[in-house]
């Protein structure tokens, strides 16, 4: 199995361009999740999905938006990317009713807005 | 809001001495977990350790073992025979087990940057 699959893992863009990142599983989870990590702040929550149609916002939603067609993809997309979102993004998924509560992570997007 | 407070940006130790990173948290919740997850430079997201809040016992994993004070909301990692592959970003993070809108939701620690030296 893959288990969490991101892509790009690299990806330049110039400020107001558009972009989309890739996030796929293929454990069968209903949860996944996006994530940007900055220096000094930690992995912050961008948006999340309990299920195919189902989206909300995290902790630090503006300039991003998801969809959830399918069980198994979760794409994040910049609308016009800004130098702000500068940053690595990680994907995670993990199952329903997992009481430990583990999060698969994809490898991470390592994103630059010049 | 959940907060997670790690207030050592960098730390080192000689390899196979023991080292302690700390941990303090904030919540109002009582049913939770805790973990310690390791970022080596292949920014790979790897889980080293949980603790369930309502196990009074500290959670080991091999060289990996925790101080988990839930009255003073601290959650330290132990790591003893350092080696050279334990160089790396280690991060804290907590999740509520209420469930509802707080399924899956991790909330990090800024992270301590470990460096192990021969």
């Amino acid at each position: 199995n893959a288990g969490v699959t991101q892509t790009p893992k690299f990806q330049v863009l110039k400020t107001g361009q558009s972009m989309t990142l890739q996030c796929a599983q293929d454990m069968n989870h209903e949860y996944m999740s996006w994530y940007r990590q900055d220096p000094g702040m930690g992995l912050r929550l961008i948006h999340y999905s309990v299920g195919a149609g189902i989206t909300d916002q995290g902790e630090v939603p503006n300039g991003y938006n998801v969809s959830r067609s399918t069980t198994e993809d979760f794409p994040l997309r910049l609308l016009s990317a800004a130098p702000s979102q500068t940053s690595v993004y990680f994907c995670a998924s993990s199952p329903f009713g997992d009481r430990v509560k583990k999060l698969f992570f994809g490898s991470g997007t390592q994103l630059s807005v010049l | 809001a959940q907060t997670v407070t790690q207030s050592q940006p960098e730390m080192s130790v000689q390899e196979a001495e023991t080292v302690t990173l700390s941990c303090t948290y904030d919540t109002s919740e009582s049913n939770y977990y805790l973990f310690w997850y390791k970022q080596p430079p292949s920014r790979q997201m790897i889980l080293v350790i949980r603790q369930e809040a309502y196990k009074q016992q500290n959670a080991t994993e091999n060289r990996f073992s925790v101080n988990f004070q839930k009255a003073a909301k601290s959650f330290s990692l132990k790591i003893s025979d350092s080696q050279l592959g334990d160089t790396a970003m280690y991060f804290c993070a907590f999740i509520s087990n209420a469930g509802g809108t707080s399924y899956g939701k991790l909330t990090f620690g800024q992270g301590t940057i470990l460096t192990v030296h021969p």
